[in-house]
């Protein structure tokens, strides 16, 4: 079936560094990856997505790269402070032939002041 | 806009009983509402796809029977956790995608669900 891999579980940053999740997902037919932020208890929040018609697209201090060909995808946060400590999922959608979302297990972003 | 709220927050209910949770979509319709579940320090696994005015698409494991879903209207969707017992629970959230929009779905808060 379906499935999206997440890596690493865990990071640790120092404040100011730069912070990279990376996923793969495994349905070719998948077009849509969306980046989620979830603090403890509430709702994922949207911080950004990406089609599968774009290489890269980029939000002040966050970005987020697709490589198609071998279904890579990637956030990259830069200058990190302390409230972006929370977990971050990346997920892989499809939109044609019933939509669904597939997350993956999640990174726990901690950043250290 | 594109407010999704989920009611109850908490609830908490004895084993056997039957506990529902509504999904609402406050300022836009949907026609395609999900249904995920999430256990402690675990991602969210998708349960169901709740399509308005038709049978909701269960997930492989998913119990069609312990966990009823109806779709009644483009703004409504219920979750009905049956015969509850101590490994239910766990934090439901639904999500829903606007008819007219993008890919892009939105999230309810969620509603944690404590089965004593």
């Amino acid at each position: 079936g379906e499935n999206v891999e997440q890596h690493p579980s865990t990071l640790s940053v120092q404040e100011g560094d730069s912070a990279v999740i990376k996923c793969t997902y495994s349905d070719s037919a998948s077009n849509y990856f969306p980046w989620y932020k979830q603090e403890l208890g509430k709702r994922p929040q949207l911080i950004i997505d990406i089609r599968s018609n774009v290489g890269e697209k980029k939000d002040q201090r966050i970005a987020v790269t697709l490589n198609k060909t071998a279904k890579h995808f990637s956030l990259h946060i830069t200058e990190t402070q302390p409230e972006d400590s929370a977990v971050y999922f990346c997920a892989a959608s499809r939109g044609t032939g019933g939509f669904k979302t597939i997350f993956g297990a999640g990174t726990r972003l901690f950043v250290k002041a | 806009g594109a407010v999704v709220s989920q009611h109850p927050s908490r609830v908490i209910c004895k084993s056997g009983t039957s506990v529902k949770i509504e999904c609402r979509s406050l300022d836009f319709q949907a026609t395609t509402m999900f249904w995920y579940r999430q256990f402690p320090k675990q991602s969210l696994m998708l349960m169901a796809t709740s399509n308005e005015g038709s049978k909701a698409t269960y997930e492989q494991g998913v119990e069609k029977d312990k966990f009823l879903i109806n779709h009644a209207s483009l703004t409504l969707s219920t979750l009905t956790v049956t015969s509850a017992h101590p490994e239910d629970s766990s934090f439901y959230i639904c999500s829903a995608r606007d008819r007219h929009g993008s890919y892009e779905q939105y999230f309810g808060p969620g509603t944690r669900l404590t089965v004593t």
